[in-house]
């Protein structure tokens, strides 16, 4: 079945670095887009950033637009999201989604997701 | 920025009928998307492109489209139904994927 497990979250100081990774099985991992998606403590889903099924094409949101780098192994069936220049904001649970491929982007399937706590 | 508009919540009693709506200047040119989402647990599509209803979600949950506002309806509720539901499309240049602010469901 299709599977996403995310990994890499903690507690981390703001200013510093955090690479989070979410492993993929289950399904065709180089066929499709993937997104992520946040939410913070008490607050609604937030999304992040896509990137395309290649790995060509990325898109951010504006709140992590300029600190935060999506990327894909697809040798590896693996999502990475690359968070530096980190605030108290971006405290908030990381969601891997895969896109379903429809014209407009939208998501099938999601991880549990893994917590990221930016704290001094 | 793009943005989707939710009211904040909706209550019904068992058996009856919810609407949640989602409203957004470009939900004519996207689709939309429909996820429940119940604490600790990974949200979970319970609609896609408007009104297609995914295998293993319940016939209760349906959705529609009219102008710049899709809706969620939920007949027949049930407790198990009480969740975060969030509305999710895209602006018009397909880019910029945006959430509504999610609509707590209570069931009464």
């Amino acid at each position: 079945q299709v599977q996403l497990v995310e990994s890499g979250g903690g507690v981390v100081q703001p200013g510093r670095s955090l690479r989070l990774s979410c492993a993929a099985s289950g399904f065709t991992f180089s066929s499709y887009g993937m997104h992520w998606v946040r939410q913070a403590p008490g607050k609604g889903l937030e999304w992040a950033a896509v990137i395309s099924s290649d790995g060509s094409i990325k898109y951010y949101g504006d709140s992590v637009k300029g600190r935060f780098t999506i990327s894909r192994d697809n040798s590896k069936n693996t999502l990475y999201l690359q968070m530096n220049s980190l605030r108290a904001e971006d405290t908030a649970v990381y969601y891997c989604a895969k896109d379903r491929a429809d014209p407009s982007p939208g998501c099938d399937m999601w991880g549990q997701g893994t917590m990221v706590t930016v704290s001094s | 920025s793009y943005e989707l508009t939710q009211p904040p919540s909706v209550s019904v009693s068992p058996g009856q009928t919810a609407r949640i709506t989602c409203s957004g200047d470009a939900l004519p040119k996207k689709y939309a998307y429909w996820y429940q989402h119940k604490p600790g647990q990974a949200p979970v599509v319970v609609i896609y492109k408007d009104s297609e209803r995914p295998s293993g979600i319940p016939e209760r949950f349906s959705g529609s489209s009219s102008g710049t506002t899709v809706t969620l309806t939920i007949s027949g509720v049930q407790a198990e139904d009480e969740a975060e539901y969030y509305c999710q499309s895209a602006d018009t240049s397909g880019t910029y994927v945006v959430f509504g602010g999610g609509t707590k469901l209570t069931v009464l």
